[in-house]
């Protein structure tokens, strides 16, 4: 157990739709990180926050948005859904000066 | 920006076999990180490095962060079924302020 988590584990839904997915990252982690992964394939990086602001950004959609809240919690908010959007959605998280990540267990967003 | 070439892509063993795999970059890194993916769930950290040179082992991996800062790779000894995954490099650099990940290797270990 890493100690970071997701919800939802799964997730169906139809094209257009709207969804939201949500991470805590580890006890003491300022740094929340987001990935997508389709399948066979490697990690994508979204977007990272740290402490509450935006750090950098990486091949994120414009339909999609994230933000990390002052409990350092953090959504990833994916709009007008297409079926390419299926994939695992990872989150990590980071503290100290080395970035060593931590990731959650994922959540698998399915669209039809 | 900062590229990790991780080969090889994929690999086929027996089980008993040792596994090396590593990670390059023409980029210099301050930290080396492996992971260990099995489907359907998130990468774990199997081994972090630290310092130019250093060797790491937990259990039967052992990992080496490259003199050059520019490499690093895994070596997994006398394989067994449930080695099975993906493993991923990955890259950071205090400059960049960020991790670079390598496209895995994807490892499959026959009985």
């Amino acid at each position: 157990d890493s100690g970071v988590t997701q919800t939802p584990k799964h997730l169906i839904t139809a094209t257009g739709q709207r969804v939201t997915l949500r991470c805590s990252p580890r006890s003491g982690d300022l740094s929340v990180y987001w990935y997508q992964q389709s399948l066979d394939q490697g990690l994508q990086f979204l977007i990272q926050y740290y402490n509450g602001e935006e750090r950098a950004k990486g091949n994120i959609l414009e339909r999609f948005s994230a933000q990390q809240f002052p409990d350092l919690h953090s959504e990833l908010n994916l709009s007008s859904l297409e079926l390419g959007d299926s994939a695992l959605y990872f989150c990590a998280s980071a503290g100290g000066s080395t970035d060593t990540q931590y990731f959650g267990p994922g959540t698998r967003l399915t669209v039809l | 920006g900062q590229q990790l070439n991780q080969s090889p892509q994929s690999m086929f063993i027996q089980e008993g076999e040792d596994v090396s795999m590593n990670c390059t970059s023409s980029s210099i890194f301050n930290t080396w990180l492996w992971y260990k993916q099995e489907p359907g769930e998130g990468p774990v950290l199997l081994i972090a490095l630290y310092k130019a040179g250093e060797l790491t082992s937990n259990g039967r991996l052992t990992a080496q962060f490259g003199i050059t800062r520019k490499d690093s790779f895994l070596n997994i000894s006398a394989s067994i079924p449930s080695d099975v995954g993906i493993y991923f490099c990955a890259g950071f650099t205090y400059n960049a302020g960020k991790s670079t990940f390598g496209d895995g290797t994807t490892l499959t270990v026959k009985p």
